[in-house]
């Protein structure tokens, strides 16, 4: 069973410009999340979808944005990027029908984005 | 403020060592905890999930268990192998008004020298 895939790996962008990260879930998953690692301030939660919808959002800025397409696969969209954006992304899937308290989250291999 | 704390921060023990990671949470009203592996530059591959009515959970040589009224969890490693060698991370999901995404602490650094 194919795993979380991100694309692209790797992206490099000036500020001000827009990054496009995407996400492909697990088969038969129906919620993504998505996680900035950035250096120095640990793993923290961005974005969480849920059947196409938008259920709940960190502490980050409107700039930081989303969307789920319906076979559930999903796009973190970052506008007027800045320095501090620099960071790797992560993404992850669950069943949210397994019940709240048994909801393991997997995790993608990140996208590494550069903000020079 | 919801926040789940990890000690120590690294840790360098000889092969063949059991070991324990700590993790503490500020709030009892989680969902679950998810103890995580993360390899430099990496993702995380999920190690155990504790649901909030179980005590611990055990895969191989991994055991983790719950507290929720000391608001702790530990991960015991045993026999530790080189291949142990990551950054291990833990992440409760709060259910009392919290975000509903994963919080983390900032992990413990292992290294398991041959």
């Amino acid at each position: 069973e194919a795993g979380v895939t991100q694309s692209p790996t790797h992206l490099i962008k000036t500020r001000g410009q827009q990054a496009t990260l995407r996400c492909s879930p697990i088969s038969g998953h129906t919620s993504v999340y998505w996680y900035q690692q950035a250096l120095g301030l640990g793993l923290q939660f961005l974005l969480w979808y849920d059947e196409g919808e938008e259920r709940n959002r960190g502490n980050f800025p409107p700039r930081f944005s989303g969307r789920q397409f319906p076979n559930y696969s999903s796009e973190l969209n970052v506008n007027a990027l800045e320095l501090e954006d620099s960071a790797l992304y992560l993404c992850a899937s669950t069943n949210p029908t397994s019940g709240r308290d048994y909801n393991e989250q997997f995790f993608g291999p990140g996208t590494r984005l550069t903000v020079l | 403020k919801q926040e789940v704390t990890q000690i120590p921060a690294a840790l360098s023990v000889p092969e063949g060592e059991n070991l324990v990671l700590n993790c503490s949470f500020t709030d009892s009203a989680i969902y679950n905890l998810q103890w995580f592996r993360q390899d430099p530059g990496k993702g995380l591959t999920s190690l155990l999930l504790i649901q909030s009515s179980q005590r611990e959970q055990t895969s191989g040589r991994l055991n983790a268990s719950l507290d929720k009224s000391s608001g702790r969890s530990t991960l015991y490693i045993a026999a530790s192998q080189p291949g142990d060698s990551a950054t291990y991370l833990c992440a409760v999901r709060y259910s009392g008004g919290g975000a509903d995404g994963l919080t983390f602490g900032k992990g413990t650094h292992l290294i398991i020298q041959p």
